[in-house]
């Protein structure tokens, strides 16, 4: 159980194209759901906290208008990096916390290899 | 600001030997702590974690760690490494009072065979 999904896995774009990632909770409902951005030999980086039904909260240094976030419903929150450019080039990974548990604890997604020309 | 140290960034063993991983943090409060390990090709995994209780926890595939409160650490150890431990080692930390994690800059662990 508990099993997050991200698509794509890798996508290659144009700079100036918009890209959308999807995280979806496959197997149980996430209120909240967090997206990273990794760099290499980096720390992940926690970008935004998605909530359902409501507006993201940024972290400090990321461009809301840049990094769309939508958390439609309970199993799915998507990322669209706007306008990319080749400094957008990461790799990009959700989590998910269960709906309902009294721990804290978040499932990760597999990640998304973004590549920006 | 809450912050999550790593102390190794890249460690190399042979099959057999012991393992410990430093991790230290910076935050006065209550703490969750984890450890999250990354295969190659893989995504995160929960190696373990403490919310309360003994501060020695057991995960899975062998490891543990302990939560030394005075020291601020929360230590992963492994008697005895596989080459199927080849991997890169996160350790975490969210706050009680929100859901955030803070990540260390993990360690990349290579395994001899």
């Amino acid at each position: 159980g508990a099993v997050v999904s991200q698509h794509p896995s890798r996508v290659i774009c144009k700079s100036g194209t918009s890209v959308k990632i999807e995280c979806r909770s496959l197997d149980f409902q996430a209120t909240t759901m967090f997206w990273y951005r990794q760099f290499p030999k980096k720390s992940l980086m926690l970008m935004a906290t998605s909530n359902e039904g409501s507006k993201a909260t940024y972290e400090q240094g990321v461009e809301k208008d840049k990094f769309l976030i939508n958390h439609a419903s309970l199993t799915l929150s998507t990322l669209t990096v706007t306008s990319a450019h080749p400094e957008d080039s990461s790799f990009y990974i959700c989590s998910a916390r269960p709906s309902g548990r009294m721990s804290n604890e978040q499932f990760f997604g597999p990640g998304t290899r973004l590549t920006v020309l | 600001a809450q912050s999550v140290s790593q102390h190794n960034h890249h460690v190399i063993l042979s099959e057999a030997a012991s393992l410990e991983l430093g991790c230290n943090y910076s935050y006065g409060g209550t703490v969750n702590l984890f450890w999250y390990v990354q295969y190659p090709g893989q995504h995160l995994q929960l190696l373990l974690k403490y919310f309360s209780g003994d501060p020695l926890v057991k995960g899975i595939k062998g490891f543990e760690a302990e939560f030394i409160k005075s020291k601020f650490s929360f230590n992963l150890r492994k008697p005895s490494v596989q080459w199927s431990d080849t991997a890169e080692y996160f350790c975490a930390v969210t706050l009680n009072r929100d859901d955030k994690i803070i990540f260390g800059k993990g360690t990349r662990l290579h395994i001899l065979p």
